[in-house]
């Protein structure tokens, strides 16, 4: 199975200022299909379901702000949020889709400062 | 739009069995795989099963496997989990959600209660 592991468990950051989350994988989590990574980014504020922001590790989904960025390459990968918003106070998990079982961080709890 | 609801959570005895279902709508159920994925109370987030399109693929975390069957009915852009042997660390929201790898549209979730 590949470990997803997320560093820090939680993250405390000033409005406006930036954010950044990193996910690191046992094994390289590259798609032969399409020579991407597999990896998404999700997040889920309390009382909600985990809502995709980033997939292939970069690519934003629709609708979410550009302040969301993903990036990284086989076994290192980052989100980072440019300037937070008050709105942004969730815990965001990685996973892979490469291979099952389709494995999760455990979690990175962001807060305000 | 894309909707899924899951249903048929509620309150087990351990060794008992549940089965949950996913409607799913505003989307064409018969293209696309499907998830469940479960989280604790106050825990992350856990793979359990996906299942193919069509249903002929299906996979399972080990977690459930052997005891937990994820099934569809195209005919009833329906989803299934059946759930058997159920065990107090069973407990958690049972999430489905649409995508063959990439899950990207989730549900609210359906909460299972494993207790004596």
């Amino acid at each position: 199975d590949i470990v997803m592991t997320q560093s820090p468990d939680s993250l405390a950051v000033s409005l406006g200022e930036r954010a950044t989350i990193n996910c690191k994988s046992s094994q390289g989590v590259l798609c032969s299909s399409n020579n991407k990574n597999c990896l998404a980014w999700y997040q889920q504020k309390p009382g909600q379901p985990p809502k995709l922001l980033i997939y292939w590790a970069s690519t934003r989904e629709s609708g979410v702000p550009d302040r969301f960025s993903g990036s990284g390459s086989g076994t290192d990968f980052t989100l980072t949020i440019g300037s937070l918003q008050a709105e942004d106070v969730a815990v965001y998990y990685c996973q892979q889709y490469h291979s099952t079982p389709y494995t999760f961080g455990q979690g990175t709890k962001l807060e305000i400062k | 739009q894309v909707q899924v609801v899951e249903s048929g959570g509620g309150v087990v005895q351990p060794g008992r069995s549940l089965r949950l279902s996913c409607a799913a709508s505003g989307f064409i159920f018969s293209n696309y795989g499907m998830h469940w994925v479960r989280q604790a109370p106050g825990k992350g987030l856990e793979w359990v099963a996906v299942i193919s399109y069509d249903g002929s693929n299906k996979y399972y975390a080990d977690s459930v496997k052997g005891r937990f069957t994820i099934s569809r009915d195209n005919s009833k852009n329906t989803l299934y989990m059946e759930m058997n042997s159920l065990r107090v660390e069973d407990t958690a929201v049972y999430y489905c959600a649409r995508g063959g790898d990439l899950a990207d549209y989730w549900g609210q979730g359906t909460l299972v209660t494993v207790s004596s």
